[in-house]
């Protein structure tokens, strides 16, 4: 399953709301989770299951989608979330990620 | 809590095969999967495979020839190895662990491996 991310890269300004997409080959079921990666970081689960928030997340960030098309929400930027983001499908293994989206600050 | 560490050789050289150990605390090898995925510098992250509770395996396909997990469940670790190393297998190598309708919830530190001579 391919996972096509979009945009690989976003300049954005503290306060914007910003939206990741992801849209999966096939239909994926909900199995998707969405990860944050600081530079130098491992990644950090976000989303999983499409839209449940992950211990620890702050409300900003939402997820939704369903069948092959996901998406990834942050309310209010702040300076915290400025990272590279990743989508994964979990319904058929081989597992595949998207190719990330960088965001940056204007 | 919930830990996993890699550990390994930072340099490996071309065609020789690269041993990684993945030492987990706060959960039980035989209760929750371990995943293996990588990331070449600049890129994104890539599945690598699996070894499940039962101690069965899954591989991506591309590097199925050359991969082997296994796991020490007395010791707390899953290995990876993976032979034929090429320039292009120069990533950070991550272990991650899944369980029952968890997958990918925590992470190690990730292991620096470059292939060069």
């Amino acid at each position: 399953i391919q996972m096509t991310q979009s945009p690989s890269s976003m300049s954005v300004s503290l306060g914007d709301t910003v939206t990741i997409t992801c849209r999966a080959s096939q239909d994926v079921g909900i199995y998707v989770n969405w990860f944050q990666q600081k530079p130098g970081k491992s990644p950090r689960r976000m989303i999983y299951r499409a839209t449940n928030l992950a211990d620890g997340v702050p409300s900003r960030f939402s997820g939704s989608g369903s069948g092959s098309d996901y998406s990834l929400t942050i309310s209010s930027l702040e300076s915290e979330d400025v990272a590279d983001y990743h989508c994964l499908q979990y319904d058929e293994y081989p597992l595949t990620f998207g190719s990330g989206t960088k965001l940056e600050i204007k | 809590q919930v830990q996993l560490k890699e550990s390994g050789p930072g340099l490996v050289q071309p065609s020789q095969t690269l041993s990684l150990t993945c030492t987990v605390s706060g959960f039980s090898l035989t209760s929750n999967s371990v995943h293996w995925v990588r990331q070449p510098p600049g890129k994104g992250l890539e599945w690598v495979g699996a070894i499940w509770s039962g101690g069965s395996t899954d591989y991506n396909s591309a590097l199925k020839s050359r991969l082997s997990i296994s796991r020490d469940t007395s010791k707390s670790q899953v290995f990876l190895k993976m032979n034929s190393l090429q320039t292009e297998d120069t990533a950070i190598y991550f272990c991650t662990r899944s369980g029952t309708e968890i997958v990918m919830d925590a992470w190690g530190q990730g292991a620096s491996v470059t292939v060069s001579s």
